[in-house]
C-alpha cells in the first residue's frame, strides 16, 4: 500500500484558502487518492476523491499532477467549523481497505 | 449514504473484563469494518467483517482478543476481551456502499472506551 506523507498541522484564518499537500511517491496505477475529514468525537467522513488532474465538488477541490506522486486538497474560504483532521489516503489496488496515515490537523482561527 | 449508529457511545470498564460494541446500519451492506483510534492517533483497521464468513483480521489483531460477529447485513458486534488500560481507545465501525466514490466508507460516531 502506498504510504502518504502530510504536514502534521496547519493554521489558517477564517476566509482564507487552505491547501494541504500529500506526498505519495509509490502510488500504484490502480490507486485512487481520497481525502477524509474528522471532527473531534466523530468518525471520519469522505470529502473528495480523484485519480488525475482536478476534481471539484461542493466542499473542496483536489489537484493531482500528471505524475500523481502528490496531491493537494484545497479548501476555499475556510471557517471555524473547518477545524478538523484531514487524512489523505491512497488505495484501490488492495481492494476495500482504507489505510489512514497520521493526517493533518487544521486549525482555523478568527 | 449509510447512517451508522454505535452502542454504547462510551464506557468505563475494569481491567480483565470485556466490552461488546454494537454497530447498526440503516441499510444492508456487504462489507463492514472495525477500526481503533488510540488517543491523539490516527485510525488503525482491526478487521473486516463480511456477512456469512469469518472476519479477516489485520496484522497485530487476533480473534481471541477482538471477536467479531456479523449475523446479518445490517449489524455487527466487536468484543474487546480481557481489557487492559492499553485498550483505552475509540472504536469505530464503518461500511462501504452507497457512496459516490470508489471504496467510499461511512463511519459510525465511535465508542470511547476507558479501561481502569
Amino acid at each position: 500500500l502506498a504510504k502518504t506523507t502530510q504536514p502534521i498541522s496547519m493554521d489558517s484564518y477564517e476566509g482564507q484558502e487552505v491547501n494541504i499537500t500529500c506526498s505519495h511517491n509509490n502510488i500504484a496505477t490502480n490507486d485512487y487518492i481520497t481525502w477524509y475529514q474528522q471532527f473531534p468525537s466523530q468518525g471520519p467522513r469522505f470529502i473528495i476523491q480523484g485519480y488525475k488532474t482536478k476534481v471539484t465538488n461542493e466542499v473542496a477541490s483536489l489537484f493531482i499532477p500528471a505524475d500523481r506522486k502528490s496531491s493537494t486538497l484545497s479548501l476555499p474560504r475556510v471557517s471555524l467549523s473547518d477545524t478538523a483532521v484531514y487524512y489523505c489516503l491512497v488505495g484501490g489496488e488492495y481492494g476495500n481497505k482504507l489505510v489512514f496515515g497520521a493526517g493533518t490537523i487544521l486549525r482555523v482561527k478568527s | 449514504s449509510a447512517v451508522i449508529s454505535q452502542k454504547p457511545s462510551r464506557d468505563i470498564c475494569q481491567r480483565g473484563t470485556s466490552l461488546t460494541i454494537q454497530c447498526q446500519v440503516d441499510s444492508q451492506v456487504t462489507m463492514m469494518f472495525w477500526y481503533r483510534q488510540q488517543p491523539g492517533q490516527s485510525l488503525t483497521l482491526i478487521a473486516t467483517a463480511n456477512q456469512g464468513s469469518e472476519a479477516t483480521y489485520e496484522s497485530g489483531f487476533v480473534i481471541d482478543k477482538f471477536p467479531i460477529s456479523r449475523p446479518n447485513l445490517t449489524f455487527s458486534t466487536l468484543t474487546v476481551s480481557n481489557l487492559s488500560p492499553e485498550d483505552s481507545s475509540i472504536y469505530l465501525c464503518s461500511v462501504e456502499g452507497g457512496g459516490r466514490a470508489y471504496n467510499e466508507q461511512f463511519f459510525g460516531p465511535g465508542t470511547r472506551l476507558t479501561v481502569l
